[in-house]
């Protein structure tokens, strides 16, 4: 089975900062990676797909890197609206895996 | 509009079961990768079962495995995923979700699934 470690698990940062989001995989694989922010009480909303595609509708201050075992979520500049918590998730082998949350939280 | 819309779930005694239902409309479900993923109170998502767009190959969380069974109606554009013997620990939000990594992607509202006594 694939884990993944997603870091840090909470983080604070004020409005234009640049966050970055890690999720580190147990062993190696492809590009199947997705990421999803989750805001308290909603449905997921998937903003990056296949580590590097941006979700139509999605702003471009998200984005998504990384291969191997590193994969990374950066927002370029947070805004208001952007904080919630973040998932990784890998869908490169069953069972897929989550990562175990980032909560962003306002400084 | 293209949607899931969710249905079933509600309070069931440990034991129980509860079957839950995803319609799809403005796409066909057999043209992509299904799946469900449940979000325990306060908890983070957890991945609880995938069917292949073939409709055979279907792939469950260890924790599941022999309780839940994931299945779908062409005829009706919907996915099921029937829950027997529930236990406490399966107390979550169920959610469906269509492929993960396909352009387009969907998810339902969610149902809440409830096990107590």
């Amino acid at each position: 089975d694939i884990q993944m470690t997603q870091s840090p698990s909470a983080m604070s940062a004020s409005v234009g900062d640049r966050v970055t989001i890690t999720c580190r995989a147990s062993q190696g694989f492809g590009n199947y990676i997705a990421w999803f922010q989750q805001k308290p009480g909603k449905v997921p909303q998937r903003l990056i797909y296949l580590t590097s595609n941006l979700q139509g509708g999605v702003p471009s201050r998200f984005s998504g890197s990384g291969s191997g075992t590193e994969f990374t979520l950066t927002i370029s500049s947070l805004q208001p609206e952007d904080f919630a918590t973040y998932y990784c998730l890998q869908h490169n082998s069953f069972p897929l895996t989550f990562g175990q949350g980032t909560r962003l939280e306002i400084k | 509009e293209v949607q899931l819309v969710q249905s079933g779930g509600g309070l069931v005694q440990p034991g129980g079961s509860l079957r839950l239902s995803c319609e799809a409309s403005g796409f066909m479900i057999t043209t992509y990768w299904m799946t469900w993923v449940r979000q325990a109170p306060g908890k983070g998502l957890e991945w609880v079962a995938t069917m292949n767009k073939n409709g055979v190959d279907k792939d469950y969380v260890d924790s599941v495995k022999g309780r839940f069974t994931i299945s779908r109606d062409s005829a009706q554009n919907s996915l099921y995923l029937q829950m027997n013997n529930l236990r406490a620990e399966d107390t979550a939000m169920y959610y469906c979700a269509s492929q993960f990594g396909s352009p387009v992607h969907y998810w339902g509202q969610g149902n809440l699934v409830t096990v107590s006594s």
